[in-house]
């Protein structure tokens, strides 16, 4: 199984572009995050979704938006980039809720705004 | 607040000296505390979910074990290969949404040298 698999891998944007950081699993899972970790920081949930058709904001949702329109796809759009938004994102995804059940991680997306 | 706090930021041992990392953390009501492997350039990858004081559990080289205020993860005569950031999450309620999430530490970046 090749689990949580995002592109790009690397990618570097003009300050107010667009892009959508694409994320999907093959494991039939329920639940998907997006996280970014910038460095020297923890892991920050940015949006999760419970399952396909609803998504719902983490700690830090502003300047981004997803979509869930499959059990197996999660987008995170980014639609004015800024230099904040630098950062290495990661997606993950679980059977189910994480009290009981493990993340899996994509290899992450390194992003750089300039 | 519910935090997460790692320390050391960073421990340098020899091959075969063992030592201890440690994640404190403050939540309420605690639902899950989570030790992750992460390897440069990589996504975090799961050790061990502990659940209530006293629990302990092993993987190798690896013993994480649970009080009421903190974790350890206890590394046995490591080898190079042990080389990796950790880092420790704690499902919270108050966290990320509805439902909570994880919070995560900073990590502790462990090298071992031959």
């Amino acid at each position: 199984n090749a689990g949580v698999t995002q592109t790009p891998k690397f990618r570097i944007l003009k300050i107010g572009q667009s892009m959508t950081l694409q994320c999907t699993q093959d494991m039939n899972h329920n639940y998907m995050y997006w996280y970014r970790q910038d460095p020297g920081m923890g892991l920050k949930l940015i949006y999760y979704s419970v399952g396909a058709g609803i998504t719902d904001k983490g700690e830090v949702p502003n300047g981004y938006n997803v979509s869930r329109s499959t059990t197996e796809d999660f987008p995170l759009r980014l639609e004015l980039a800024a230099p904040s938004q630098t950062s290495v994102y990661f997606c993950a995804s679980s059977y189910g809720d994480l009290t009981n059940t493990e993340a899996f991680f994509g290899q992450g997306t390194r992003l750089t705004v300039v | 607040e519910d935090q997460v706090t790692q320390s050391p930021e960073a421990l340098r041992l020899q091959e075969g000296e063992s030592s201890s990392l440690n994640c404190s953390y403050t939540v309420s009501g605690l639902r899950g505390l989570f030790w992750y492997r992460q390897d440069p350039g990589k996504g975090p990858e799961f050790l061990f979910t502990l659940y209530s004081a006293g629990e302990e559990k092993e993987k190798e080289r690896l013993k994480a074990t649970l009080t009421k205020k903190e974790s350890f993860l206890h590394i046995t005569a490591p080898k190079p290969e042990d080389s990796a950031t950790y880092l420790c999450a704690v499902h919270s309620r108050n966290y990320g949404g509805s439902q909570g999430n994880l919070i995560f530490g900073k990590g502790t970046k462990l090298s071992v040298k031959p």
